[in-house]
């Protein structure tokens, strides 16, 4: 256990909605990372967020955004869904920027 | 010029051999290098890192070899056991960039 929690754990949805996914970093962690795997694009870097700012941004699609509450969790909104949002998202975090601990992931299916 | 490249993209050791799996990267400033190991519906949990002015770390059966002026860098798995079974990236991190760079992942499978 990574200390890491995500929440959903499983999301179906329909083409066209928005979600929400949720993470909680491990105690102490400020930075908050939002990753994307897919079969056919491995694990992508979305986002990164420290202790409430945004710091980097990777391949995310405009239709994504996301944000660091106060007490250091996350939220990311993937909105205008489409079949090939399809994927797991993993939420990790660190203290200083070096090992990223994952969290068990959201696999998001877009009917 | 972000790219880590990981090779092979499986591999079937047989219990108790030794597992070998390389990465090279392009950018020279990358400044650490995790390895994660993944199984089946859990998320990528950080295995072991090394840093690029060391040349080896080892952890338990784990070992990095790191060769800086090659820009290359290899997970070394002894001992190989079938709960070792799993999918290992690499990463290089630039820390001030604040982003892994995955490698492409191996399937690695121990036969009993």
């Amino acid at each position: 256990d990574s200390g890491v929690t995500q929440t959903p754990k499983h999301l179906i949805t329909a083409t066209g909605q928005r979600v929400t996914l949720r993470c909680s970093p491990r105690s102490g962690d400020l930075s908050v990372y939002w990753y994307q795997q897919s079969l056919d694009q491995g694990l992508q870097f979305l986002i990164h967020y420290y202790n409430g700012e945004e710091r980097a941004k990777g391949n995310i699609l405009e239709r994504f955004s996301a944000q660091q509450f106060p007490d250091l969790h996350s939220e990311l909104n993937l909105s205008s869904l489409e079949l090939g949002d399809s994927a797991l998202y993993f939420c990790a975090s660190s203290v200083d920027g070096g090992g990223h601990y994952f969290g068990p992931g959201t696999r998001l299916t877009v009917l | 010029q972000q790219q880590v490249k990981q090779s092979p993209q499986s591999l079937i050791v047989q219990k108790g051999g030794i597992s070998i799996i390389n990465c090279a990267y392009e950018n020279t400033a990358f400044d650490y290098f995790p390895w994660y190991q993944q199984f089946p519906g859990k998320g990528p949990a950080l295995l072991i890192a090394i840093r690029p002015d060391v040349s080896e770390k080892k952890e338990g059966r784990f070992t990095i070899s790191f060769n800086k002026s090659a820009k290359q860098f290899s997970l070394h798995i002894m001992d190989s056991q079938p709960g070792d079974s799993a999918t290992y990236f690499c990463a290089g991190i630039i820390q001030g960039a604040q982003k892994l760079v995955f490698g492409q992942g191996t399937r690695l499978t121990i036969n009993p």
